[in-house]
This record gives structure tokens, C-alpha cells and sequence, in this order.
């Protein structure tokens, strides 16, 4: 079956520095990747997405490339702000499974000033 | 605005005592999900739904009914809830269950069964 793996959180940062965020996965057939993010409180939104293999999504200073050889879609961002601290879920989309969403465990993030 | 609404938003209640959760979609979307975030676990699809009077086990549906009776609306029904449940619900809706869709999430629904 499918399924996406992320590093364990959680990761503290100082504001500028650079994050990577990795999520490896697992699909029978040709996933669409997402990142989604949860700021406190609130539900997850959409930070960027990637449909095929080369694919880069990116949003708000962060991106991602879907990597089909090494299986991966690690997040990046150069320059992580307070603004940033939040959970980070990676998830994948694949046709043999109807199309479900499959989320990783989520990474909580935490930027001090 | 679009958006998908939940609620109640907070919810203590005691168990064997049936309850819903609410949860409504402003964007004509065919398919609604309902999940459980819990600590380590990440999410847990519970149930979904293709579109009106479908819908189909997720992952964990055991001790959740829903139904689907108008597009707009997905309730989730606990008719018996157990300490077990206790947790981070949430509902999302899709244009359609296709590779490349975006999901869209309610705010959530913080449950305690004591």
C-alpha cells in the first residue's frame, strides 16, 4: 500500500536559518506529492504541491522537488521566519488507491527569533 | 469566501452519549473526507465521500456513521462515543478525487469523551 515517511519533529530553528523538511514515500502507481501546513489553531491549507517526477512546487519562499528515483519530496526554505512555526505534513495522491490522501505523521517546526 | 465549516469547534462530552459533528462546504465540491489528527499518528482518513448518498469506509471508521444527503453537507455521527475518540477531527472537501486536487480543510473539531 502507500505511504509517506517524515523525520521526526520536533525542529527548532533560529529565525534565518535554512530548513529541509524530508519526506520519503511509498505507491504502486504515479503519485501526485503535497505539502501541507498547520499553523496553530487552524486546519491544514495547501503550501505546494507536485504532480510528476522533476516536478518543483514552491510557495512562500519554500519548495520541494519530487524525486522518483529516491522516492522523495523533502521541503525546503532558505529562510525560515518565526511566521514559519507551525506542523508540516507531507502527503501523497495515487490512482491505485482511489485517490486518498496519504499523510506522513506531520513535523512540528518551531523558528525562535 | 470559500470554505468548509465545522462544528462545533470545541466538544467535551460524556460516554454513550451521541452526538455530530457538523461540517459544510461552500464550494459545490463532489468529494468530502472526514479525518482524525492524533499525536503520532499524524491524519486518519475516517470516511469519505464521492458525492451525494456515496460514501465508503476510510482507514479507521470503526464507532463513526456519516451521511450525505445534500452535496453542501457531510455530518459525522459518534452514536456511542468511547474515551477512544478523543481527538482532533477534521473535515475536507475536493473539486473531485483526482491525482492533482487540492483539498481544503475545516478549522477542526476538538473532542473529549471523558
Amino acid at each position: 500500500g502507500n505511504s509517506v515517511t517524515q523525520m521526526e519533529g520536533p525542529v527548532t530553528l533560529s529565525e534565518e536559518a535554512f530548513l529541509t523538511i524530508n519526506c520519503t514515500y511509498t505507491a504502486t502507481g504515479y503519485p501526485s506529492l503535497f505539502w501541507y501546513v498547520q499553523y496553530p489553531g487552524e486546519g491544514l491549507q495547501l503550501l505546494l504541491k507536485a504532480t510528476k517526477a522533476d516536478d518543483k512546487g514552491s510557495n512562500k519562499g519554500f519548495e520541494a522537488t519530487y524525486r522518483k528515483e529516491t522516492t522523495s519530496f523533502h521541503l525546503e526554505k532558505g529562510s525560515v521566519q518565526v511566521s514559519d512555526s507551525a506542523v508540516y505534513f507531507c502527503a501523497l495522491r495515487d490512482s491505485n488507491s482511489g485517490y486518498a490522501l496519504n499523510f506522513g505523521k506531520g513535523t512540528s517546526l518551531l523558528v525562535t527569533p | 469566501e470559500a470554505q468548509v465549516t465545522q462544528n462545533p469547534r470545541y466538544l467535551i462530552t460524556v460516554t454513550g452519549k451521541k452526538l455530530t459533528v457538523t461540517c459544510s462546504q461552500n464550494m459545490n465540491h463532489e468529494y468530502m473526507s472526514w479525518y482524525r489528527q492524533d499525536p503520532g499518528l499524524g491524519l486518519r482518513q475516517i470516511y469519505y465521500s464521492m458525492n451525494v448518498e456515496v460514501t465508503d469506509k476510510g482507514d479507521v471508521p470503526e464507532g463513526y456513521k456519516v451521511s450525505r444527503k445534500e452535496k453542501r453537507n457531510f455530518p459525522l455521527i459518534l452514536e456511542s462515543p468511547s474515551p477512544n475518540q478523543t481527538s482532533l477531527y477534521f473535515c475536507a472537501s475536493s473539486p473531485r478525487q483526482m491525482g492533482n486536487t487540492e483539498a481544503f480543510f475545516g478549522q477542526g473539531t476538538r473532542l473529549t469523551v471523558v
